[in-house]
């Protein structure tokens, strides 16, 4: 069965940088985009980068050009998020899910089907 | 960008009820647009995708509805379990993948 199982939480201080992970399985990892969504506490989703792991092309939020970096593990079935220069407003659930958008084919559908547990990351001093 | 604006931002309802949440968005997306519902502690659940397309294993009281800018998730009869947080997105520009801010269904 399709999993995602991401790294725990994590508690950091203003200008740090987090790492999460978020490891598939029960599928095949390579043909399916990697989404990576957060959640402020009492707020809405806001999507925040992708990256389709056969090539590693990746997308960002405008919101967090250059300070957010997606990458992958195809050996391991991996993904990480790092978020650098941390602030206060980046404490939130970070959750990765799958996508099975036709890379080689824009034109067609997404859809986010498979979620991770979601991961706490807290920016305090 | 395309942005997506839900209403309303909250109701109430009793179970039983039909309750109807709206999403528009700021340019026509044709029917490029999905539906999830989230309660609290947990990941959002996709429950519609392509504007209309039930996913496998949810309730056929669940519809969805619309093109172009206009989309509505239907709940024909509320029950308790239903009792969450609904999330519209629109996939037909992307990058970014647009969510809209959401829509609490209380319990009246």
């Amino acid at each position: 069965q399709v999993q995602l199982v991401q790294s725990g939480a994590e508690v950091k201080k203003p200008g740090a940088s987090v790492k999460v992970s978020c490891k598939a399985s029960g599928y095949t990892f390579p043909i399916y985009y990697i989404h990576w969504v957060r959640q402020a506490p009492g707020q809405g989703l806001e999507w925040v980068g992708a990256i389709f792991p056969s090539s590693g092309d990746t997308y960002y939020a405008q919101t967090f050009q250059g300070r957010v970096t997606v990458t992958r593990d195809t050996s391991t079935s991996t993904v990480y998020l790092e978020l650098s220069s941390l602030k206060s407003e980046d404490t939130a659930v970070y959750f990765c899910a799958r996508d099975p958008f036709d890379h080689y084919d824009r034109s067609g559908y997404s859809w986010l089907d498979y979620w991770g547990q979601g991961t706490l990351v807290t920016v305090s001093s | 960008d395309i942005q997506m604006t839900q209403s309303p931002s909250s109701l109430s309802a009793f179970v039983g009820d039909r309750v109807t949440i709206t999403c528009r968005a700021s340019q026509s997306i044709n029917n490029y647009l999905n539906w999830y519902q989230q309660k609290p502690g947990k990941a959002p659940k996709l429950l519609i995708s392509a504007a209309s397309t039930l996913q496998s294993g949810v309730p056929s009281r669940f519809s969805g509805s619309g093109y172009g800018t206009d989309f509505t998730l239907t709940i024909s009869s509320l029950q308790p379990e239903d009792f969450a947080s609904y999330y519209c997105q629109q996939t037909y520009i992307t990058p970014p993948w647009t969510f809209g801010q959401g829509t609490k269904v209380e319990m009246k």
